[in-house]
């Protein structure tokens, strides 16, 4: 499979603590995107980062790439209770008419 | 603005009967996609559209057919239904890399 792993699969905080979740991927790539899902709803796109960009920030989000460990990481400051969702990375690369996607991690935020 | 619309929500179907998945985006992108989440499994891609008039297969099509005869509709379609076709269907669209999804579809099958 080309799909990311994300790690770790389930994560629970308090609400304020700031939640960090990680996905590698095996092929060299063009993009890496990160996409949250709430229970029972579609997937929204959060933010993109390019294989030649290294840190992105978006509001409470700060998201980071390491091509040469093939790995990026999606940080969340100052968690809310609405932030509880599942998080997916994808990825795309040369030749691929797809975004893969990764399995997911499942961050609950505690009130 | 709707964005993308999927229908029905839910559906159960009995092993061998036929149905369609309607996709609606109003948001005037080229590309439709179709994708099977299961658990475990994250998203797969079933089949995709650059334009209309257009369809692709993903990564796995086997037992699905598709079409895209108007730019904002794109239709998925099972012929003959299998229990492991049972899933969450969600369709999404896109100008270029960032994907729109609908809420899904959850299909049983019996």
């Amino acid at each position: 499979s080309q799909q990311g792993e994300e790690d770790p699969q389930a994560l629970s905080i308090q609400e304020g603590e700031n939640a960090t979740m990680n996905c590698s991927y095996k092929t060299s790539i063009n993009n890496l995107q990160w996409y949250r899902q709430n229970s029972g709803r579609g997937l929204v796109h959060l933010i993109l980062i390019r294989s030649n960009e290294r840190e992105k920030h978006s509001g409470r989000l700060r998201v980071t790439l390491d091509t040469s460990k093939k790995s990026s990481s999606l940080l969340i400051t100052a968690s809310r209770a609405a932030d509880t969702a599942s998080y997916f990375c994808a990825t795309d690369w040369t030749g691929a008419n797809n975004l893969f996607f990764g399995t997911g991690t499942r961050l609950t935020v505690i009130p | 603005n709707a964005g993308v619309t999927q229908t029905p929500k839910f559906r159960v179907l009995k092993t061998g009967q036929s149905m369609t998945l309607l996709c609606a985006q109003d948001m005037n992108h080229e590309y439709m996609y179709w994708y099977r989440q299961d658990p475990g499994m994250g998203l797969r891609l079933i089949h995709y559209s650059v334009g209309e008039g257009t369809t692709a297969k993903g990564e796995v099509p086997d037992g699905y057919n598709v079409s895209r005869l108007k730019k904002q509709n794109f239709l998925l379609g099972l012929e003959s239904a299998a229990p492991s076709q049972t899933s969450v269907y969600f369709c999404a669209s896109s100008p270029g890399l960032g994907r729109h999804f609908g809420d899904g579809t959850r299909l049983s099958i019996l």
